[in-house]
Formats: C-alpha cells, structure tokens, sequence
C-alpha cells in the first residue's frame, strides 16, 4: 500500500514570496491533516479535512495561509505572502475514517521542509 | 484542553539495555494516545495506540507502552536498544472533540551508544 505522498521535499524562499505544498493521501483515506512543525517542537495542526470538507482549521493563519482538497483527495496548502516564521517543516497525514467515533491512526507523509530567507 | 509532556528532551542508552521514553498527558474524559518516531528528513512513523482494553500495548519494531491512568502517564519501552533505534520520538494525545486531532509532545531524542 503506498504511503502519504508529499510534494516538494524542500523548498527555499524569500519572505513575502508564496508557496504551494502539494498531498496526496493513502487511497481511500477519508480525512486529511496538514500539520506545521517548526524546529525543535512538535507538529501541531493547521487544518483537517473530511472528504472535501473543512472539519477543523481553527490554527490556520488564515490572513496568509490557505488548503484546499478538491475532489477529496489530493489537497494543497498555500502561503502567501510567506514570513520568516513560517520555516517549518510542512507534514500531511491521513487517516481512514473522521469524526468522533473514529480512533483511526494517521500516517504522515515524509514533509515539505520549508526555508524562509 | 489536551497537552502531551514529554520531560526528557534527550535520552542515552547503551546497545542492549532496555530503554524507557517518558509521556504524561493531561486530557478530559478517556484518552487515546499513540507514540510515533521521526528519523531524519523523513515523517513521523506510528509505532503503537492506546484506546482501550489491556494497559501494555505492543507496537512495532519491538516496542511497547505501558498506559497508567492513576498516574497520566504512557511511556515507551523496548528491552533491549539497537543503535538503530536511534530517532526522535514523539508522545500524542487525540482530542476529545469531533474533530479527532493529535496533540504532539515536544519529543524525546533517543540515542542509542554502540
């Protein structure tokens, strides 16, 4: 089974430029994470999908941050105008079912690290 | 709220001794935590899951946790290290929303002397 596919793996560049990560989830997987995790911390959650639905994207900075998941696979997580605090490394994760009565586990894709100059 | 302590930040162990990576957490009503590992420039990867039932839960590549509620606590063990073992691991708790969220401790970087 193939695993959370993330793309680019690294990206560089200046502040107040944009940037586009790209997911794609297991086949199947009903809800999507995206997660920020700067260095030395632990990832923490911008936005979660169910389907193509927003479930939850109360950490999202929404004045420069953005997702979407078309069709309800595949989503994108853009930035722009991007800020020196948004070095981070950008993880996707999925998970077979959502909601409250689901105890599923996520499994994470291997991260977009991003660098803000 | 939900948090995750994990209060090592770094752990040393030699090859062959039994490890231990200490979690407590702090949530309202029945937790659900799981343990994932980081190895460099690549994601996390799930090791193991508490919902419910028998309170040592058994994981992969030999790990295991131990959930105590009267103490908050769900730490990682392995009986004996291997140098590959070495990572940076990470302690989480599911929000008890709907909205199923993990909540990361701040990692514990495990490293595994020859």
């Amino acid at each position: 089974e193939a695993g959370v596919a993330q793309s680019p793996r690294y990206k560089i560049i200046e502040k107040r430029q944009s940037v586009a990560f790209w997911c794609n989830p297991i086949s199947g997987h009903a809800t999507l994470y995206w997660y920020q995790q700067i260095l030395g911390q632990g990832p923490k959650l911008l936005i979660q999908f169910q389907n193509n639905g927003v479930v939850d994207d109360s950490q999202l900075p929404k004045d420069r941050f953005s997702a979407e998941r078309l069709k309800g696979v595949d989503s994108t997580l853009k930035i722009q105008p991007a800020k020196l605090e948004d070095s981070a490394v950008y993880l996707c994760a999925s998970s077979l079912r959502a909601g409250t009565e689901s105890t599923d586990t996520q499994y994470f894709g291997p991260g977009t690290r991003l660098t803000v100059l | 709220a939900q948090s995750v302590a994990q209060p090592e930040d770094q752990v040393n162990v030699a090859e062959g001794n039994p490890l231990t990576v200490k979690c407590t957490y702090s949530v309202s009503g029945n937790p659900y935590l799981f343990w994932y590992v980081q190895y460099p420039n690549r994601g996390l990867q799930f090791l193991l899951k508490y919902i419910t039932g028998d309170n040592l839960v058994k994981g992969s590549y030999g790990f295991e946790a131990e959930f105590n509620k009267s103490q908050t606590s769900f730490h990682l063990k392995k009986p004996s290290a291997l140098v590959s073992d070495s990572a940076l691991y990470f302690c989480a708790v599911r929000d008890q929303t709907g909205a199923n969220n993990l909540f990361f401790g701040t990692g514990t970087r495990l490293t595994v002397i020859p």
